[in-house]
């Protein structure tokens, strides 16, 4: 079966300190991971990782995929207030096209 | 540009009833999928149509059901609604194709039954 576990479940950080988001996962047909932050409703797309070892970045944020050890992890460095949302990490199956999420990372940024 | 489209915003309905949700996905996306998102929990897929297809369906009952149109909208329908299925409804619209793709998620219905 497959599963997405996601730590840790909940953070509480200061703004301007850096935070790491873990995704573990046993997916099969496995074909690209990708990240997504949730506020109040939609989830908004930040990355799709498809290769290991190839770091995606946009401005604070960054994340890498292993598809050895079946991770991947989401930085976000000089935290800000806006930065407080859930952080969803889904595999894509290539089969059905189905995302398969993670229960997701609450962030909190404290001023 | 307009993103993904959903109506309606929110939606109040009792135990027994049916209902139908609406969707429209990015100009140019011929994939839609549907996911249901319970309070403290991450999406749940329900469906992925392409090209008017049924391309995947998750673990769920056949209550719920759907159908995607000429024009690539699409419609979830949830027959004899129970308490459980009281969520926040997404759609995705997508371009499937030879390589991976991203996923790009409307704003979302809320079902609340009583």
């Amino acid at each position: 079966e497959d599963k997405v576990v996601q730590s840790p479940l909940s953070l509480v950080v200061h703004e301007g300190d850096t935070v790491t988001l873990n995704c573990s996962y046993e997916v099969t047909n496995f074909r690209s991971l990708l990240w997504y932050k949730q506020e109040k409703k939609a989830p908004t797309f930040l990355f799709m990782l498809t290769s290991s070892g190839i770091e995606k970045k946009s401005g604070r944020l960054s994340s890498i995929l292993d598809k050895k050890e079946l991770f991947s992890i989401l930085n976000i460095t000089a935290t800000q207030t806006g930065d407080s949302a859930i952080y969803l990490c889904a595999p894509l199956s290539s089969n059905t096209g189905k995302l398969i999420f993670g229960q997701g990372t609450t962030l909190q940024v404290k001023p | 540009d307009a993103g993904v489209t959903q109506s309606p915003t929110h939606l109040i309905k009792t135990r027994g009833q049916h209902v139908t949700l609406r969707c429209s996905p990015i100009s140019g996306h011929k994939s839609v999928s549907w996911y249901q998102q319970v309070l403290g929990q991450g999406p749940q897929f329900i469906f992925q149509y392409y090209e008017k297809e049924e391309r995947g369906r998750g673990n769920f009952p056949d209550r719920f059901s759907a159908r995607q149109f000429p024009n690539y909208s699409s419609e979830l329908n949830v027959n004899a609604l129970l308490l459980g299925d009281s969520a926040l409804y997404l759609c995705a619209s997508s371009t499937p194709g030879q390589g991976p793709n991203e996923q790009f998620f409307g704003p979302g219905t809320r079902l609340t039954v009583l």
